[in-house]
């Protein structure tokens, strides 16, 4: 089955840094491309950031451009997103998701992160 | 890159049919045949409903169908259940960006 977990999320002040995990199981991780989603409260759903399978190609989002690091370990069936320069803007819950053909068809229980002081 | 437009809200009554469009431009939804659909209830993640503008996941009943006709994409659900009220997403692949997601569609079930 697969399965993909965050955690990581949490409050933070303005300025502040987090990173964010997603642990994945179930499937054979090296071979897939992965991404981050987040959806702030009460809005709709905005992509974030994308990584091959072999981590070699990289895109963000405008919005974390500079700020935000995706990257993965596929030895040990995880991804990551490093946050730095937080602003309160980008509380939201982070999903990280699974791309099989251009479309996202998993997708983890999602991780709170929230900037406030 | 913007997002994708959806209308805020559709509702239909049991066993009625309900549209939901999403438009966009000629560098996202015109330019690929790479429209997915996801079904959010609430608290809950989001689910592939359907990939590639008209194909279905297995398990996903065949009462969702997709379709395309030029910047603009839609999702049918047919035959309306109380369980499809939730939110839905359509999504495109945008090239180099690579995806933006829509505005969002409440569907409500009268």
């Amino acid at each position: 089955e697969v399965q993909l977990v965050e955690s990581g999320g949490g409050l933070v002040q303005p300025g502040g840094s987090l990173r964010l995990s997603c642990a994945a199981s179930g499937f054979t991780f090296s071979s897939y491309e992965m991404n981050w989603v987040r959806q702030a409260p009460g809005k709709g759903l905005e992509w974030v950031s994308y990584i091959s399978s072999s981590g070699s190609t990289i895109y963000y989002a405008d919005s974390v451009k500079g700020r935000f690091t995706i990257s993965r370990d596929n030895a040990k069936n995880s991804l990551y997103l490093q946050m730095n320069s937080l602003r309160a803007e980008d509380t939201a819950v982070y999903y990280c998701a699974r791309v099989v053909v251009s479309s996202f068809d998993y997708w983890g229980q999602g991780t709170l992160v929230t900037v406030s002081s | 890159q913007s997002a994708l437009t959806q209308p805020r809200s559709v509702s239909g009554s049991p066993g009625q049919s309900v549209t939901i469009s999403c438009t966009g431009t000629s560098s996202d939804v015109g330019g690929y045949n790479y429209v997915s659909w996801y079904q959010q209830h609430p608290g809950k993640a989001p689910k592939l409903m359907i990939y590639d503008v008209s194909k279905r996941p297995s398990g996903v009943p065949d009462r969702f169908s997709g379709s395309k006709s030029g910047n603009t994409a839609s999702l049918t659900i047919s035959g309306l259940q109380a369980e499809d009220e939730a939110d839905y997403y359509c999504c495109s692949y945008a090239g180099s960006y690579p995806f933006v997601f829509g505005t969002g569609t409440k569907v409500t079930v009268l």
